[in-house]
């Protein structure tokens, strides 16, 4: 099954800039998941994104899914510390509803 | 409840020993995911319920896991013969429909020494 591949792995910024994330895969897909993760422990969904959406914001977060480059990209706008955590993008094809993760991006805000 | 609860938070077992995961998933959601993640890792997808069957368990890795959720709610995974290998945080997730988003819990880490 198809994983997605998020770049860069690691990303340390200073707090008040903009973190952008992306996300690769190879087949087509249902929908495009953004979550985030504290500690290596619960995920918490961010966003959803299907496949005939372009673009999608959330507050400071903005995710848009190029279906032609097979890509996604999640922005996060005006960065704080309590934005440091791993990132991943998950994805699900048409007919099968599990989640296929990528090893996400590790994002670390500079106070 | 609010969200989906899992318990233990932390199980410490020996090798060879069997071991019971519990999820509870969100009231009224009928689709109920496990994923087990390693360190450094995405969660991989071990097995998938509609209700009360099993709709998907292409991701379990051998027949040493086993799940169930006999009343369409809770889930129960449970691992026999835990081998060092089986380590990792287990995951489990709801959603109101299949392909629905999909919300997890806080995940039982299991240390198998």
């Amino acid at each position: 099954s198809q994983q997605g591949e998020e770049d860069p792995q690691a990303l340390s910024i200073q707090e008040g800039e903009n973190a952008t994330m992306n996300c690769s895969y190879k087949t087509s897909i249902n929908n495009l998941q953004w979550y985030r993760q504290n500690s290596g422990r619960g995920l918490v969904h961010l966003i959803l994104i299907r496949s005939n959406e372009r673009e999608k914001h959330s507050g400071r977060l903005r995710v848009t899914l190029d279906t032609s480059k097979k890509s996604s990209s999640l922005l996060i706008t005006a960065s704080r510390a309590a934005d440091t955590a791993s990132y991943f993008c998950a994805l699900s094809n048409f007919g099968n509803e599990k989640l296929t993760f990528g090893t996400g991006t590790r994002l670390t805000i500079i106070p | 409840g609010a969200g989906v609860s899992q318990t233990p938070s932390n199980k410490v077992t020996e090798k060879g020993k069997y071991v019971e995961l519990r999820c509870d998933p969100i009231s009224g959601h009928t689709a109920l995911y496990w994923y087990r993640q390693s360190l450094g890792q995405g969660p991989e997808f071990l097995i998938y319920f509609q209700g009360t069957g099993a709709a998907d368990d292409s991701g379990l890795p051998n027949d040493r896991f086993f799940a169930v959720r006999p009343e369409g709610s809770v889930s129960t995974l449970k691992i026999q013969r835990t081998e060092r290998g089986d380590s990792a945080v287990y995951l489990c997730a709801s959603s109101l429909n299949p392909a629905d988003t999909q919300y997890f819990g806080p995940g039982t880490r299991l240390t198998v020494l």
